[in-house]
Parts: C-alpha cells; sequence; structure tokens
C-alpha cells in the first residue's frame, strides 16, 4: 500500500508570497498519478491540477503541479487571500490514498 | 453541470448500520468514463477514500472498512449508496460522495475526484 505524506503540515505566509507544498509517496508511481485538491472550511474539496501537473477547469495559472517517481510539489506562485486553505495530494490507483494535508495560513 | 448531493440521517446510534445515498445530476451514472466513489473525513482531519462503484455494480473498498461496507448503484434513479454496518463513534465524520474519472494502464482504477457533494456530516451516538 502506497502511503502519501505532505510536508509541512503548515505553512505560514503572506499574501504576495510563493507557496510551495511537498507530496511524498512510499514507493514510486508514475510522473502523472497524482492529484491535488483544496479545500476551505465548511466544503467540499476542489480539483486543482490533475495528473501531476494539468490544472483542472477555471484553476488560475498561479498553481502549478511538477514531480515524478516519489516526489511532487504544488506550487503557488503569489498567494490571493482566497488560497488560505489546506491542500490534500492523492494517488491515482485501485486505492486512491490522500496525503494528510498541508494547512496554509495566514502569517 | 454535474451535481452530487449527499442524503441520509445525520444521526445513527452506535452498533447500526449508517446509509447515505448521493443522487447525481447533470451526468448520466451510466458512464464508462466514470466511478462514482465514498470519501470521509473526520470533523478536523484528512480525508479517506471508502469505496467506488461502476455502473455496472462492480465496487471496490478501502480495506480498513470492507468488512462493513457495501456499495450499490440504482441507474434508474441516477444514485448510488453507501451502507456501513456496526458503526461507533469512530464512525462520526463528513461523507462525502464524488466522481472519479476512470484511467486505464494494465487495468481499470479511478484517477482524480472531479466533482463532489457537498457532504453531509453523519455523528454516531446513542
Amino acid at each position: 500500500e502506497i502511503v502519501m505524506t505532505q510536508s509541512p503540515s503548515t505553512l505560514s505566509l503572506s499574501p504576495g508570497e510563493r507557496a510551495t507544498l511537498s507530496c511524498r509517496a512510499s514507493m514510486s508511481i508514475s510522473s502523472s498519478y497524482l492529484a491535488w485538491y483544496q479545500q476551505k472550511p465548511g466544503q467540499a474539496p476542489r480539483l486543482l491540477i490533475y495528473r501531476s501537473s494539468t490544472r483542472a477547469t477555471g484553476i488560475p495559472d498561479r498553481f502549478s503541479g511538477r514531480g515524478s517517481g516519489t516526489d511532487f510539489t504544488l506550487s503557488i506562485s503569489r498567494l490571493e487571500p482566497e488560497d488560505f486553505a489546506v491542500y490534500y495530494c492523492q494517488q491515482y490507483g485501485t486505492s486512491p490514498h490522500f496525503g494528510g494535508g498541508t494547512k496554509v495560513e495566514i502569517k | 453541470q454535474v451535481q452530487l448531493q449527499e442524503s441520509g440521517p445525520g444521526l445513527v446510534k452506535p452498533s447500526q448500520t449508517l446509509s447515505l445515498t448521493c443522487t447525481v445530476s447533470g451526468d448520466s451514472i451510466s458512464s464508462d468514463d466514470y466511478y462514482w466513489s465514498w470519501v470521509r473525513q473526520h470533523p478536523g482531519k484528512g480525508l479517506e477514500w471508502i469505496g467506488y462503484i461502476f455502473y455496472s455494480g462492480s465496487t471496490y473498498y478501502n480495506p480498513s472498512l470492507a468488512s462493513r461496507v457495501t456499495m450499490s448503484v440504482d441507474t434508474s434513479k441516477e444514485q448510488f449508496s453507501l451502507k456501513l454496518s456496526y458503526v461507533t463513534d469512530a464512525d462520526t465524520a463528513f461523507y462525502f460522495c464524488a466522481r472519479a474519472v476512470r484511467g486505464f494502464t494494465s487495468g481499470w482504477y479511478p484517477r482524480e475526484y472531479d466533482y463532489w457533494g457537498q457532504g453531509i456530516l453523519v455523528t454516531v451516538s446513542s
């Protein structure tokens, strides 16, 4: 079973700064077998990135994903106020596990 | 526009069975392109996949819950359902239904969840 580990658990940044979130798989997965989600309080998760680097419909280009093997990254180039939320990665496969999440909070 | 809506009791007694239904609109549940899924989230915690079902009725469950989970689909009503038996307070959580894109390499598997229901809080308490 592949375990997805996200770091850091909390990222404290100011609006306008760049955010870099990490997701590590316990064993190598295909470079395109990963998705990222954003979740705000009281809401369902929203798909941001699929196939590791493809933005979902309507997602602004300040969000970008990359990675391969065991290490994947979600970057937010310049944080907007609405970007402060919790972010999850999820691996594709018959057991589609999620990472534990990274909370991006206002510093 | 695709929409999913969970429904069911918000309160279940310990040892009883949690039953939820997800109604799909804006798309046919009888699509070869998707799995229909359940994901839960304990309050303040991360996301946990429960299982997924294809419109044909084939299912795959999280091994940690498999002994207590049953999923079914009713294509005539555009609905799919979750039953979780012998619940305890550890099953208190938000339950989301979601649509997962279906992928294929050497076999079929769920990819990303592209549409989600709003979620329903189910509390297990006597």
